[in-house]
């Protein structure tokens, strides 16, 4: 199985900085036909997962523009350019490349 | 609007069955591969299976394969996972979800203990 490892696995933002979210996969997530199915995921306190960003860097229908993705190789980032109160809860990267479709262990997001 | 209502989840002993139900509303759910993802209590994210848009094509996480049967009707606009020999470490928040995770729904609660 294809392992995704998440760090931090926690931190702190003041609303107004930006955050990082860092996701690594085990082996390359380049699918045979070319695309990378690397996803990521908000989940809020008691809320559903969101999806926010698809195939590495495709924003969401509704996702603010503060959210962005980006890769490099088998590195992958999620940036929040000004955390907002509103984006506290827990990212997941997820791949969906390789069956099973493996998550990271997630890193929250904590508004100072 | 899309929508994803899940139900079916409840209290069950071990090696007992339960069948979930996800219904669909607001996308053409034919054309949409449907997956069930779950979520232990306090933990991550497990991808328990997935469906293709007719069926042909089906997965299974190994830690259900063989005890879990995931099944869609069209007509229906319905997702189904069938959970037989049910586990204690299979108590978790199970979720639908549609075209690779870009809706879920509210998530139904399964609890297997004895």
């Amino acid at each position: 199985d294809v392992v995704m490892t998440q760090s931090p696995l926690s931190q702190p933002v003041t609303p107004g900085q930006p955050a990082s979210f860092s996701c690594r996969s085990s082996q390359s997530l380049v699918h045979s036909h070319g695309d990378t199915y690397l996803n990521w995921f908000q989940q809020r306190p008691g809320q559903s997962p969101r999806r926010l960003i698809y195939k590495v860097s495709n924003r969401d229908s509704g996702v603010p523009e503060r959210f962005s993705g980006s890769a490099s190789g088998t590195n992958f980032t999620l940036k929040i350019s000004a955390v907002e109160a509103e984006d506290a809860g827990v990212y997941y990267c997820m791949q969906g490349t390789h069956w099973p479709y493996t998550f990271g262990q997630g890193t929250k997001l904590e508004i100072k | 609007e899309v929508q994803l209502v899940e139900s079916g989840g409840g209290f069950v002993q071990p090696g007992g069955s339960l069948r979930l139900s996800c219904a669909a509303s607001g996308f053409t759910f034919s054309s949409d591969s449907m997956s069930w993802v779950r979520q232990a209590p306090g933990k991550g994210l497990e991808w328990v299976s997935d469906i293709g848009g007719s069926s042909s094509v089906i997965y299974y996480a190994d830690s259900v394969k063989g005890r879990f049967t995931i099944s869609r009707d069209n007509a229906k606009k319905s997702l189904y996972l069938q959970m037989n020999n049910l586990r204690e470490d299979d108590t978790a928040v199970y979720y639908c979800a549609s075209g690779g995770g870009q809706q879920w729904g509210q998530g139904t609660l399964v609890t297997v203990s004895s």
